[in-house]
């Protein structure tokens, strides 16, 4: 089946510095990826939708210079968190479509990331 | 994408059967029912899908009545391992439109 691969799993890092996730699709391509953020016993909230070679789509409130999506290839969407602060601590998790899936929408999620700023 | 409302959590002692009803009354007619399934610190996982009637798979049943406007997840002699939150979504295969989920119900099984 559609796998995605998502990297790194955890990240501590400094508050004030920029921190980079990945999010592959290894077999399948996926001109939409979809990024969310999950707090501690909340639910997936929808950040931004991913297309391959234009510019994100954010939702209301998420902020575009912080958080900064590239999906340079049919394969590979990056989030990278701009001068990270200890509330942007939180679980990361992206989706990919795969137009070729069945039987569930063809939407797969990546393993997630665990960022903990300090 | 129709809303849907679950309840918040549930218990349950290994080896019994549990089931999860999800409303969505305001389901559109191309509509479809999907469950995820979301263990702590890793993405949702795929769990079932259907239209209408009932559904079965290796790991579940889905249940659906003919008016569509809620939804039963059937979880067969549940394990430990069960102990998850999971999520019912409704909406239409589109190819640019995220999932969106609710608060979802989570599972606790007890030995």
């Amino acid at each position: 089946g559609a796998v995605v691969s998502q990297h790194p799993s955890w990240v501590i890092c400094k508050s004030g510095t920029s921190v980079k996730i990945e999010c592959r699709s290894l077999d399948f391509q996926a001109t939409t990826m979809f990024w969310y953020r999950q707090f501690p016993k909340q639910s997936l909230m929808l950040m931004a939708t991913s297309n391959e070679g234009s510019k994100a789509t954010y939702e209301q409130g998420v902020e575009k210079d912080k958080f900064l999506i590239n999906h340079a290839s049919l394969t590979l969407s990056t989030l990278t968190v701009t001068s990270a602060h200890p509330e942007d601590s939180s679980f990361y998790i992206c989706s990919a479509r795969n137009t070729g899936g069945a039987g569930n929408y063809g939407y797969t999620f990546g393993s997630g990331t665990r960022l903990t700023v300090v | 994408l129709a809303k849907t409302t679950q309840p918040i959590s549930m218990d349950s002692y290994e080896g019994q059967e549990v089931n999860i009803t999800c409303s969505h009354n305001n389901i559109a007619t191309n509509d479809y029912i999907t469950w995820y399934q979301q263990f702590p610190s890793q993405g949702p996982r795929f769990i079932i899908q259907g239209y209408k009637t009932k559904v079965t798979n290796e790991v579940a049943s889905l249940f659906i009545p003919a008016d569509r406007k809620s939804s039963t997840l059937s979880l067969p002699r549940v394990s430990l391992s069960d102990t998850a939150v999971y999520y019912c979504l409704v909406g239409l295969n589109s190819g640019n439109t995220p999932l969106v989920f609710g608060k979802g119900t989570r599972l606790s099984v007890i030995a």
